[in-house]
């Protein structure tokens, strides 16, 4: 069974549209996130939740708003979407107890807009 | 702000070569150190971790040590694999918040035959 599943896994569209990508965990963690991977591999954490909560949201374009429908979803819409928002989208989760707690990474959601 | 350092890549060795990828980290506290591997279309993966200095963290035969006095956790391996091409990411979670994790830039190593 997957830990932690993304889809769709890939995501062609136009400038303009509005998306949503969809994220699962089954692990039972507390806590999951939405990370952006760049075309040079860098990794920067765009936001997570926490028991329904937000707890980090980096500087990221208002365009961008995460969705937790319970604990085990955490879905990322994303308005008006620009060619600069073509990444690789990773989801993670974790169970946020104590020092040193592993995030579990999805398969990544690769984005181009066009 | 906290942050990782790691040697830029790509790294290209022969089979059975040693590997020694770079990583050092400015943090305040003493924050929790990982490396992460992303294998070719794949997510990110636990390779290993270290929450304390001194700590070796091992797995698959690469090793890092939490050295708090050079603030580094450098990934070594004695024989790498074709299959061990891949890119690393050193990787840290500040001491009291988890939730925090920040990546390094990451480092592509090509394993050649």
């Amino acid at each position: 069974d997957t830990a932690v599943s993304q889809t769709p896994k890939y995501l062609v569209t136009q400038m303009g549209n509005d998306k949503s990508i969809k994220c699962e965990q089954n692990l039972g963690h507390d806590t999951m996130y939405w990370y952006k991977q760049d075309s040079k591999k860098f990794l920067k954490i765009m936001f997570s939740y926490n028991n329904k909560e937000l707890i980090i949201n980096e500087t990221v374009p208002n365009r961008f708003s995460p969705k937790s429908p319970d604990k085990a979803h955490l879905n990322l819409h994303i308005n008006s979407l620009e060619l600069g928002d073509s990444a690789v989208y990773f989801c993670a989760s974790s169970q946020t107890t104590g020092k040193g707690v592993t995030q579990y990474f999805g398969p990544g959601t690769r984005l181009l807009v066009l | 702000g906290d942050s990782v350092t790691q040697m830029e890549g790509p790294v290209t060795l022969s089979e059975e070569a040693f590997l020694t990828i770079n990583c050092t980290y400015t943090a305040t506290g003493y924050p929790s150190l990982f490396w992460y591997v992303q294998y070719p279309g794949e997510g990110l993966q636990l390779l290993l971790k270290a929450t304390k200095a001194d700590d070796k963290g091992s797995n698959k035969g690469f090793e890092a040590t939490y050295r708090k006095e050079t603030t580094s956790f450098h990934l070594e391996k004695g024989s790498v694999q074709v299959s061990d091409s891949a890119v690393y990411f050193c990787a840290l979670t500040r001491s009291l918040n988890n939730n925090d994790m920040r990546f390094g830039a990451g480092t592509r190593l090509t394993v050649k035959p």
